[in-house]
């Protein structure tokens, strides 16, 4: 199992900012992904945060809005840019363990509110 | 897009009472799990079912993947106030890449 930790846990941001939401796994894990959900909605992938080279963003979603790093195989980041209050939501960060195990797991969340 | 759709989408039943959630794709997945989240957390794994049609029981739920391995079901016998939560099914496809695929999501509230 893997425990994944992120920060900050919540924020209010005003229009026109940018946010870095930091992901940190107590262990070495090969897949890291980003989630967007709205209060009691269903996931959205985001994108795949891949180690050493660029994440893979899912339709809908392009690197310049959500910048993500991915540095080495326990951390990632993702920047909201230029928010508007369509970017309120929480932003969820998952982790898949070093062999793939079908499981993921999750971080607490962060939940964004652009004012 | 592998699409999961899930039903009931909201289910408010009594304590006692026995429920089923649905999860149904027409396309087919090397696995799928069950994820249930309260509010202000992540999901967190319940089960995952890898062989078409296995059964899993975890307590008083138990867990069906489709013989086609196309849908999966999830039963509660006697619900309890616990028990609450949105209730997540997420399917993979290793053939197709490493993306997971989460299904609409159940709210489901058990009323003491």
């Amino acid at each position: 199992s893997a425990v994944i930790s992120q920060k900050p846990s919540r924020d209010i941001c005003q229009r026109g900012t940018s946010l870095t939401i930091q992901c940190q796994v107590d262990s070495q894990v090969t897949m890291m992904f980003w989630y967007r959900q709205q209060p009691g909605q269903s996931l959205t992938l985001i994108a795949t945060a891949n180690q050493g080279s660029e994440a893979t963003y899912e339709s809908g979603f392009v690197i310049d809005k959500f910048p993500i790093s991915r540095p080495n195989l326990t951390f990632s980041t993702l920047t909201v840019s230029n928010m508007s209050p369509e970017d309120s939501s929480i932003y969820l960060c998952s982790a898949e363990g070093q062999i793939p195990t079908d499981t993921q797991y999750f971080g607490p969340g962060t939940r964004l509110t652009v004012l | 897009t592998q699409l999961l759709e899930q039903s009931p989408q909201f289910l408010s039943i009594q304590e006692g009472e026995n429920l089923t959630v649905y999860c149904n794709s027409s396309s087919v997945f090397s696995s799928l799990q069950w994820y249930r989240q309260e509010p202000g957390e992540g999901p967190v794994l319940l089960v995952t079912v890898v062989t078409g049609g296995e059964v899993k029981k975890l307590k008083r739920l138990t867990f069906q993947f489709g013989d086609a391995r196309k849908d999966s079901s999830l039963h509660i016998t006697a619900a309890q106030p616990g028990d609450t939560g949105l209730y997540l099914c997420a399917g993979v496809n290793r053939n197709t890449g490493n993306q997971f695929y989460f299904g609409t999501g159940t709210s489901l509230t058990v009323i003491p």
